[in-house]
């Protein structure tokens, strides 16, 4: 099982410029998650899904969508990225019928906005 | 609402030497409580858990932390730390809104 993948890994935009960041996993987990990831801050939940065809906000999804497109994939669209949105962005999964399951986390995908 | 707290944003520590990085909470209901860990340049993974029972919980790498109720703390500890403990530590609480809110984060460095 490859867990938790995210696509790209390393990305630079500039001012204004769109883009998705790609999420999937293969362990037929429930419930998706968005992270971002700045110094000093902890991870900060953007969007979550608890299960498939359902999306809500968590703290900071200004400046943010997402897609639950099937049970193993979540996106996650930046519309008009800003510098504010540098930052790392995790994905993660958890199996939402099995009590309190861990969350399982992706390696992450660096943005620079420029 | 729930919050975490952890108390050191840096920690070093001597190769072998026992370690102890802190985490309170703040919650109204009760809490699962959780210790992630962070390589450099990878994603986190799960140290431990704490959902019900015994308030000493063990998890991988000899790692051990402790609930206090009462003080609101959940403390990670381990009793001899390893060149290749060096990592960022994440404690994290899920209450009543039923998703995670993680504190801000312990660099442990250890050195040689």
């Amino acid at each position: 099982n490859a867990g938790v993948t995210q696509t790209p890994k390393f990305q630079v935009l500039k001012t204004g410029q769109s883009m998705t960041l790609q999420c999937a996993q293969d362990m037929n987990h429930n419930s998706m998650y968005w992270y971002r990831q700045d110094p000093g801050m902890g991870l900060r939940l953007i969007y979550y899904s608890a299960s498939e065809g359902t999306t809500d906000k968590g703290e900071v999804p200004n400046g943010y969508n997402v897609s639950r497109l099937n049970k193993r994939e979540f996106s996650l669209r930046l519309e008009s990225a800003a510098p504010s949105q540098t930052s790392v962005y995790f994905c993660a999964s958890r199996d939402g019928l099995a009590g309190v399951g861990e969350q399982y986390f992706g390696p992450g995908t660096r943005l620079t906005v420029t | 609402a729930q919050s975490v707290t952890q108390l050191d944003s840096q920690v070093p520590v001597f190769e072998e030497a026992p370690v102890e990085l802190r985490c309170n909470y703040s919650s109204s209901v009760s809490v699962y409580l959780f210790w992630y860990v962070q390589y450099p340049n990878q994603g986190l993974q799960l140290l431990l858990k704490y959902l019900s029972g015994s308030t000493l919980v063990k998890g991988i790498n000899g790692f051990e932390a402790e609930f206090n109720k009462s003080q609101t703390s959940f403390h990670l500890r381990k009793p001899s730390v390893h060149i290749s403990d060096t990592a960022e530590y994440f404690c994290a609480v899920r209450g009543s809104a039923r998703q995670l809110t993680f504190g801000s984060g312990t660099q442990l460095t250890v050195l040689p």
